[in-house]
């Protein structure tokens, strides 16, 4: 079973700085997706980003971009120029690649981190 | 826009009533999946759904079922409601094999049991 950390349950971070939340996973799978949520205020949970395991370039979207470390199990969000509109929950969270039996279409989530930008 | 729809924002049921949670997706995906989100627990999968009429169990089955007679939408029964399953229910669904896309999530119902 896949298991998925986000060690940071709450962080903040002033307006128009940088900021990482980390998170780190266990698999024994060698294909797989990662991919960061966001759950602002409102609920709606939208992805940010997503990242193929086997793809070494580091994925990134506008203002968010990740360090993928394969070998550390690491994949960790940074948020550039942070904006009051990135307050919000982050979800880290893992799925196998694949269509090998059911379980492959899963999401395992963190437990999040709760990002708080301040003006 | 594709959507996820939950039916209610909130809910509030007394213990022991039959509760159902509606779900429906206008993507024409082929999963679907039924979490509950508690504070310090993060997401944890109920059941989930690849197929019309498929069901399987997630991580914490006990005390839910579910019914999808049709593609498009994912039902999640609260057979007997205990006050232990006050939570945010979140449905999600997600294309075809692999999931590499990811899930597009509904917005949530919070139940509470009295």
């Amino acid at each position: 079973a896949q298991t998925v950390t986000q060690s940071q349950p709450e962080m903040s971070v002033q307006e128009a700085e940088t900021v990482t939340l980390s998170c780190t996973y266990d698999t024994s799978e060698n294909n797989y997706y990662l991919f960061w949520y966001k759950q602002p205020p409102s609920r709606q949970m939208i992805l940010v980003i997503r990242q193929e395991a086997y793809k070494q370039q580091n994925a990134t979207e506008n203002r968010f971009s990740v360090n993928f470390q394969k070998a550390a199990k690491s994949f960790s969000l940074k948020i550039s120029d942070s904006q009051l509109g990135d307050t919000a929950m982050y979800f880290c969270a893992f799925m196998k690649h694949g269509s090998s039996g059911a379980g492959s279409y899963q999401l395992t989530f963190g437990k999040g981190t709760k990002l708080s930008v301040i003006p | 826009d594709v959507k996820v729809t939950q039916s209610s924002r909130y809910l509030v049921k007394r213990t022991g009533e039959k509760v159902f949670l509606e779900c429906v997706q206008d993507m024409d995906h082929e999963n679907m999946f039924w979490y509950r989100q508690d504070p310090g627990l993060g997401l944890r999968l109920i059941y989930f759904s690849y197929d019309v009429k498929m069901k399987e169990k997630g991580d914490i089955p006990e005390g839910y079922s579910v019914s999808r007679e049709k593609k498009e939408r994912f039902s999640l029964i609260l057979e007997s409601a205990s006050t232990n399953q006050t939570s945010m229910y979140l449905c999600a669904s997600s294309l075809g094999r692999g999931g590499g896309r990811g899930y597009t999530f509904g917005s949530g119902t919070r139940l509470t049991v009295v």
